[in-house]
């Protein structure tokens, strides 16, 4: 099972600053298979970035996403208000078919 | 507009059973492969369980394999989750998502619903 550490736990930042995700996997994993979530309080997650670095439709080009192998970042460039949330990144293997990550919570200073 | 609606959810004992339904809209359904993802209270998301478009496919996560049954009626644009022997650690809000369709394999959840919560205690 390819289990995926996120880190830090909690990142503490002001709107405007740049925020750096990680999500680090026990195994290497296909860039293909590497996606990253947002998630509000009391809703369904949101669906960022697919292909490690695709963005999804919608989403504003201040979030990227990067990586391969065992090591995958997502980067918001300048955070707006409404990007304080919970972010998750998941992955495809073999099994379980869907693992993710225990999630970072990105919280106003 | 793509939505997905799930309902079923509730209160159940020990032991119990519950069919979530996620009722899918403004997109051919036929064509989508779609999962289970449950939130436990305050913690992260689990990937339940997975169908094919079709059908003809299905995986389950270690946690609910041999108690849990997913199906789809395609004709009822209809996602199922049949629980039974259901246990304290399956209460949760719990999600169908679609898997995004396109050239790429991506495996990635492109749709939520927006969850029904599951709550199993005596």
């Amino acid at each position: 099972e390819i289990v995926l550490t996120q880190s830090p736990g909690t990142l503490s930042l002001s709107p405007g600053e740049r925020a750096t995700l990680s999500c680090r996997a026990s195994q290497s994993v296909s860039s293909s298979y590497l996606a990253w979530y947002q998630q509000k309080p009391g809703q369904a997650p949101r669906l960022l970035i697919y292909g490690a670095s695709s963005r999804a439709t919608g989403i504003p080009d201040r979030f990227s996403g990067s990586g391969s192998g065992t090591d995958f970042t997502l980067t918001i460039s300048r955070l707006e208000p409404e990007d304080f949330a919970v972010y998750y990144c998941q992955q495809y293997g073999s099994s379980p078919r869907w693992t993710f990550g225990q999630g970072t919570k990105v919280e106003i200073k | 507009e793509v939505q997905l609606v799930e309902s079923g959810g509730g209160l159940v004992q020990p032991g119990g059973s519950l069919r979530l339904s996620c009722a899918a809209s403004g997109f051919t359904f036929s064509s989508y492969e779609m999962n289970w993802v449950r939130q436990a209270p305050g913690k992260g998301l689990e990937w339940v369980s997975y169908i094919s478009s079709s059908g003809s496919t299905i995986y389950y996560a270690d946690s609910v394999k041999g108690r849990f049954t997913i199906s789809r009626d395609n004709a009822k644009n209809s996602l199922y989750l049949q629980m039974n022997s259901l246990r304290a650690e399956d209460t949760a809000v719990y999600y169908c998502a679609r898997v995004l369709l396109g050239p790429g394999l991506w495996n990635a959840f492109d749709y939520w619903g927006q969850g029904t919560l599951v709550t199993v205690s005596s």
